[in-house]
């Protein structure tokens, strides 16, 4: 079963960055992009760009196009974002999400179990 | 692009139909039949509820269903049971390489 395992959480003052990684299993992981989707505490979903393991292309949304950096090992099935210049507006749960179809960014359907990052001095 | 518009709380009785909407533009919703729903309990992760406007994952209970009309799509819940008492999100690929979410549903069954 496809299965998605996120590092622990993080504890970063403001202006450190933070890696994020995702260990995947279960299915193959250069075939299916990677998303990831961040929530802030009592807030909704907030989309923050993928990375296509295959090529190593990415895509982020505009908002955090200068500060994040999505890569992956393939030798290891695992994706990781990296968040720099960190505010204290940026503590949330941190998900990777994997896409839904095969070599399609279109879509996102499986999730890890989320990695809390809280920003505080 | 701007998050996509939910009601922030609906609520029903067991055993009755709600529906909740997401409202979207003619750049994403209305776009793409893209629209997928989430389901999130406190503490979870989001689960994959509805894909593609109105298809169900395995495993998902035949009493939720999708549609989509014009820049709108909907998730309604029938025969409601008090688990689905949640959040619930939903998301639509927006053109240009991007997806989009709503802002969210509290679902509370009376």
């Amino acid at each position: 079963q496809v299965q998605l395992v996120q590092s622990g959480a993080e504890v970063k003052k403001p202006g450190a960055s933070v890696k994020v990684s995702c260990k995947t299993s279960g299915y193959t992981f250069t075939n299916y992009y990677m998303h990831w989707v961040r929530q802030a505490p009592g807030q909704g979903l907030e989309w923050m760009g993928w990375i296509n393991p295959n090529s190593g292309v990415t895509n982020y949304t505009q908002k955090f196009q200068d500060r994040v950096t999505m890569t992956r090992d393939t030798s290891i099935n695992s994706a990781y974002m990296e968040l720099t210049s960190l505010r204290f507006d940026d503590t949330a749960l941190y998900y990777c999400v994997r896409g839904i179809y095969s070599g399609s960014y279109y879509a996102v359907g499986y999730w890890g179990q989320g990695t809390l990052v809280t920003v505080s001095s | 692009q701007s998050a996509l518009t939910q009601p922030a709380s609906v609520s029903g009785s067991p055993g009755q139909s709600i529906t909740i909407s997401c409202i979207g533009t003619s750049s994403d919703v209305g776009s793409y039949n893209l629209v997928t729903w989430f389901q999130q309990h406190p503490g979870k992760a989001p689960k994959l509820m509805i894909y593609e406007v109105s298809k169900r994952p395995s495993g998902v209970s035949d009493r939720f269903s999708g549609s989509k009309s014009a820049n709108t799509a909907s998730l309604t819940i029938s025969g409601l049971q008090t688990e689905d008492e949640a959040e619930y999100y939903c998301c639509s690929y927006a053109g240009s390489r991007n997806l989009v979410f709503g802002g969210g549903t509290k679902l509370t069954v009376l």
